[in-house]
């Protein structure tokens, strides 16, 4: 089945900085969508996207839908204690909700004092 | 916005018994409704996929047997974890499709 390598696995990082973490697969995704977990919860969206190349921004969040639609990436800027938690991206490989959706292994984002 | 609603929130049972998670989407239609399942620190994993009105369609590896899925009204679908036993313990999540795609709150389930 189709997989998404997602990294890095785990940040350490200050308030204040920025964070950058990208996924890559070998499959074409329809949409790309990225997703943020706190314990216990389900995942709550925080961009999708929908064609090649996109550069889409949701307050300090920017993310970019690869030319080939194959990757990804997503930024944080200047990091803020609540930021903390686990990030998923996800691809969808049919639009109109006739596909689940394939995750990444997640990146775990920690904010040191 | 849409909302998909998710209950319970958690639930312990004993070995061998039956356990029903619902999944509503609150103020729109679903068709299709997907359950997934995450184990702890890691991914979550699509299960089924829920049609209404026919039989779900199950990832390779997934036991539909063991897993029941029931798509009975446009907003409602129903996951049965028959029998369980403590390797069904996790975190189970449904999510619905509007424009976008969301997700309910999850199930923990811990068999003892």
């Amino acid at each position: 089945g189709q997989q998404l390598n997602q990294s890095p696995q785990s940040m350490f990082i200050q308030e204040g900085e920025d964070v950058s973490m990208n996924c890559t697969s070998s499959s074409i995704f329809n949409t790309w969508l990225w997703y943020k977990q706190d314990p216990g919860e389900g995942p709550v969206l925080l961009i999708a996207l929908y064609k090649a190349g996109e550069l889409t921004s949701n307050g300090r969040l920017t993310a970019q839908f690869g030319t080939t639609r194959k990757d990804s990436f997503l930024n944080i800027s200047a990091s803020i204690p609540s930021d903390v938690g686990i990030y998923f991206c996800a691809g969808q490989l049919q639009g109109g909700g006739a596909d689940g959706l394939t995750f990444g292994k997640g990146t775990h984002l920690i904010i040191q004092p | 916005g849409a909302v998909v609603s998710q209950h319970p929130s958690r639930v312990i049972c004993k070995s061998g018994t039956s356990v029903k998670i619902e999944c509503r989407s609150l103020d729109f239609q679903a068709t299709t409704m997907f359950w997934y399942r995450q184990f702890p620190k890691k991914s979550l994993m699509l299960m089924a996929t829920s049609n209404e009105g026919s039989k779900a369609t199950y990832e390779q590896g997934v036991e539909k047997d063991k897993f029941l899925i029931n798509h009975a009204s446009l907003t409602l679908s129903t996951l049965t974890v028959t029998s369980a036993h403590p390797e069904d313990s996790s975190f189970y999540i449904c999510s619905a499709q509007n424009e976008k795609l969301f997700f309910g709150s999850g199930t923990q389930l811990s068999v003892l």
